[in-house]
């Protein structure tokens, strides 16, 4: 069973475009967190979840929107994407917010044109 | 300065040798630290925690340096399947964990 479970793992999409990627985790865990990594291989967390409640919200544009319907949930949506939204988006988890074992999935892999 | 910097290498030795990297951080604040390795195109997953007294997993040492605010990882008898990158994380009392962007390491025949 995959604990941390991200869909789509591949996106090509144009500028302009809306797009979702959607995450779950069956391990049970509190919090959860998206991160990206940029073709330089920085890893950046974007925002964090505890309980469905947002508690880490970085500099991101607010064409991010994340969205907690339960604690095993955590989608990403992006609106009018830019060609610097390119970037591979990982979902993660830890049992809580001090959890120092960060789980994550497989990441998405989001390609804009 | 960079909160949490390392060599992005890559680092190309050959099988059966040591390799070190080192990171360093700037918040004297952090409390926890860690090694994560990072396979192409793969998610990162946690390779050991780092303890002030250093700790050793294998054939993996870790330590870490306070007062120099520096954490190393140190690789013996390499191996074919180590090649990957190396991501150090610092974490401080706000439990944001914070990635260094990784030192890439290759392991040839």
């Amino acid at each position: 069973d995959t604990a941390v479970s991200q869909t789509p793992k591949y996106l090509v999409t144009q500028m302009g475009n809306d797009k979702s990627i959607k995450c779950e985790q069956n391990l049970g865990h509190d919090t959860m967190y998206w991160y990206k990594q940029d073709s330089k291989k920085f890893l950046k967390i974007m925002f964090s979840y505890n309980n469905k409640e947002l508690i880490i919200n970085e500099t991101v544009p607010n064409r991010f929107s994340p969205k907690s319907p339960d604690k095993a949930h955590l989608n990403l949506h992006i609106n009018s994407l830019e060609l610097g939204d390119s970037a591979v988006y990982f979902c993660a988890s830890t049992p809580d917010t001090r959890g120092n074992t960060i789980y994550f999935g497989e990441g998405s892999w989001l390609t804009v044109v | 300065r960079k909160e949490v910097e390392q060599d992005p290498g890559p680092f190309n030795v050959p099988e059966g040798a040591t390799v070190a990297f080192n990171c360093t951080y700037s918040n004297s604040a952090s409390q926890s630290f860690f090694w994560y390795r990072q396979d192409c195109r793969k998610e990162p997953k946690l390779l050991m925690s780092v303890y002030s007294s250093g700790n050793e997993d294998g054939r993996f040492t870790a330590q870490l340096n306070r007062a120099s605010q520096y954490i190393s990882l140190l690789i013996r008898d390499s191996k074919l399947s180590d090649s990957a990158t190396y991501l150090c994380v610092v974490k401080g009392g706000s439990y944001i964990p914070t990635f260094g962007r990784g030192t890439s390491l290759i392991v040839h025949p």
